[in-house]
């Protein structure tokens, strides 16, 4: 079946470092790949997707590419702030379909 | 704001006891679900609501069921809560079926005492 694996956290790091998350994924057929984050207290947001290989999703300063090759989706930001800690979850669906599979998230602390 | 709610945030049941978790939408959105979501684990589908149509995930215990008696608003109900049934629960919306976004609510956080 379908799976996401996530790196485990918690990553901590300082305010303005590189940050990546890693995401691979097993999916059958050519699956949309998405991040969402979870900020304290609140629910899961969509913060970018790709649905097709190649593709780079970006927001608020976040990107992932979709990289069939290595089934990939890895989220990187160039400058972290403390307002982007969060947990962070890779996931994917198939075929046009409504279910969202999900990796474990990675919790992400920003300090200063 | 259009928005996803649930309610309670947080429910505490005593074992065996039926209860129902709630979820309302402001989106108008076609397509109602029900994530579950064990600690330190990935959100896991439920069911989902397209419209009226039910759809069960094959796993999905008997032990839950969904109702939906118009667009705003669905409910979780578990009916004999067991002690492994202690989750979040997390309610979302989409717009229409297929890879469209979905819109989630802040969870309800079941403990089974």
């Amino acid at each position: 079946g379908d799976s996401v694996t996530q790196m485990e956290g918690p990553v901590t790091l300082s305010e303005e470092a590189f940050l990546t998350i890693n995401c691979t994924y097993t999916a059958t057929g050519y699956p949309s790949l998405f991040w969402y984050v979870q900020y304290p207290g609140e629910g899961l947001q969509l913060l970018l997707k790709a649905t097709k290989a190649d593709d780079k999703g970006s927001n608020k300063g976040f990107e992932a590419t979709y990289r069939k090759e290595t089934t990939s989706f890895h989220l990187e930001k160039g400058s972290v702030q403390v307002s982007d800690s969060a947990v962070y979850f890779c996931a994917l669906s198939t075929g046009g379909g409504n279910k969202l599979t999900f990796g474990t998230g990675t919790q992400l602390k920003v300090e200063l | 704001d259009a928005m996803v709610i649930q309610n309670p945030r947080y429910q505490v049941t005593q074992f065996g006891k039926p209860v129902t978790l709630s979820c309302s939408q402001t989106l108008n959105h076609n397509v109602m679900y029900w994530y579950q979501q064990k600690s330190s684990q990935a959100p896991k589908l439920l069911f989902h609501y397209y419209d009226k149509d039910f759809n069960n995930e094959a796993d999905t215990p008997d032990n839950f069921q969904s109702r939906r008696p118009n667009t705003s608003f669905c409910f979780l109900d578990i009916r004999s809560p067991g002690l492994g049934d202690a989750a979040m629960y997390l309610c979302a919306t989409s717009r229409e079926q297929g890879t469209y976004e979905q819109y989630f609510g802040p969870g309800t956080r079941l403990t089974v005492t």
